[in-house]
C-alpha cells in the first residue's frame, strides 16, 4: 500500500469545526476511494470517485459529508460541524481502473478525533 | 450485493499454538480479489495477500497461508507457530469494483 499518501495522520477538531482529510492516489491512479473505520469495527465503504465525478457515493451519509476529487490535487473529504460521532479512522484506497479486477492501494489512513 | 463474514469476533492463544481465521464472502461477480489485512495498534492496514477468484491455488508465505475454497465461499487464513508479534486485529476484504471488509477478527497471542 505504499504511494497513497493520506494527510494529516491525526487530526483533532473540536464539536461544530470543519474537518478536511486529503488523499494523494499513487502515480497514474484516477479512482479513489474513502472509507471509514468506527472504533472497534470494520472499514465501510463510503464514496468512489474518478477525477472530476462522483461514481458511487452509496456509502456517504446523506448530511454534513462531501467528497471531490478536482482535475488537479488531492481528493478532499470534507465533514461539516463534526460531532463526536464522526471520531474514526478514515482510509482512502486508490486504482488505475474502474474495472472489476483491478486492485485498489491503501493510504495509511487519518484519525479523526472529535473534543 | 457483496458480504465478508468473519464469524471469530476474538481468539486467544498461546505462543507456539497454530491459529486459523476464518473469511466467508458472498458475491454475485465472477471477478473478483479477495484479500487479508493486519492492523496492529498502532492502526495502519498491512497489506498481508492477495487472491482473484480464478486462482484457487493454495499460498504459503512463511508462517502464513491461505486456503481459497470458491465450492464454499471461504478464503480462510492459518499462522502457524504464532508469535506476540501477530497480536493484531485481521481483516478479510472483498474487492469487486470497492471494497467490502469484514468486521474483523481481533487475535491475542500470549507469551
Amino acid at each position: 500500500n505504499a504511494g497513497v499518501m493520506q494527510n494529516p495522520r491525526h487530526l483533532v477538531r473540536r464539536r461544530g469545526q470543519e474537518a478536511r482529510l486529503r488523499c494523494s492516489p499513487m502515480k497514474g491512479h484516477s479512482h479513489v476511494y474513502w472509507y471509514r473505520q468506527l472504533p472497534e469495527e470494520g472499514l465501510k465503504f463510503m464514496v468512489y470517485l474518478q477525477k472530476e465525478n462522483i461514481i458511487d457515493e452509496s456509502g456517504m451519509p446523506k448530511e454534513r459529508f462531501s467528497a471531490e476529487f478536482p482535475k488537479e490535487g488531492p481528493s478532499i473529504l470534507r465533514i461539516q460541524q463534526v460531532v463526536r460521532g464522526d471520531s474514526a479512522a478514515y482510509f482512502c484506497a486508490s486504482s488505475p481502473s474502474p474495472r472489476v479486477n483491478t486492485e485498489a492501494f491503501f493510504g495509511q489512513g487519518t484519525r479523526l478525533t472529535v473534543v | 450485493a457483496q458480504k465478508v463474514t468473519q464469524a471469530q469476533t476474538e481468539i486467544s492463544v498461546v505462543e507456539k499454538e497454530d491459529v486459523t481465521l476464518d473469511c466467508v464472502y458472498e458475491t454475485r461477480d465472477t471477478t473478483y480479489y479477495l484479500f487479508w489485512y493486519k492492523q496492529p495498534p498502532s492502526g495502519e492496514l498491512v497489506f498481508l495477500i492477495r487472491r482473484n477468484s480464478f486462482d484457487e491455488q493454495n499460498e504459503i508465505s512463511g508462517r502464513y497461508s491461505w486456503n481459497f475454497q470458491k465450492s464454499t465461499s471461504s478464503f480462510n487464513f492459518t499462522i502457524t507457530a504464532s508469535q506476540v508479534v501477530d497480536s493484531a486485529v485481521y481483516f478479510c476484504a472483498l474487492h469487486a469494483g470497492k471494497s467490502t471488509f469484514g468486521d474483523g477478527t481481533t487475535l491475542t497471542v500470549k507469551p
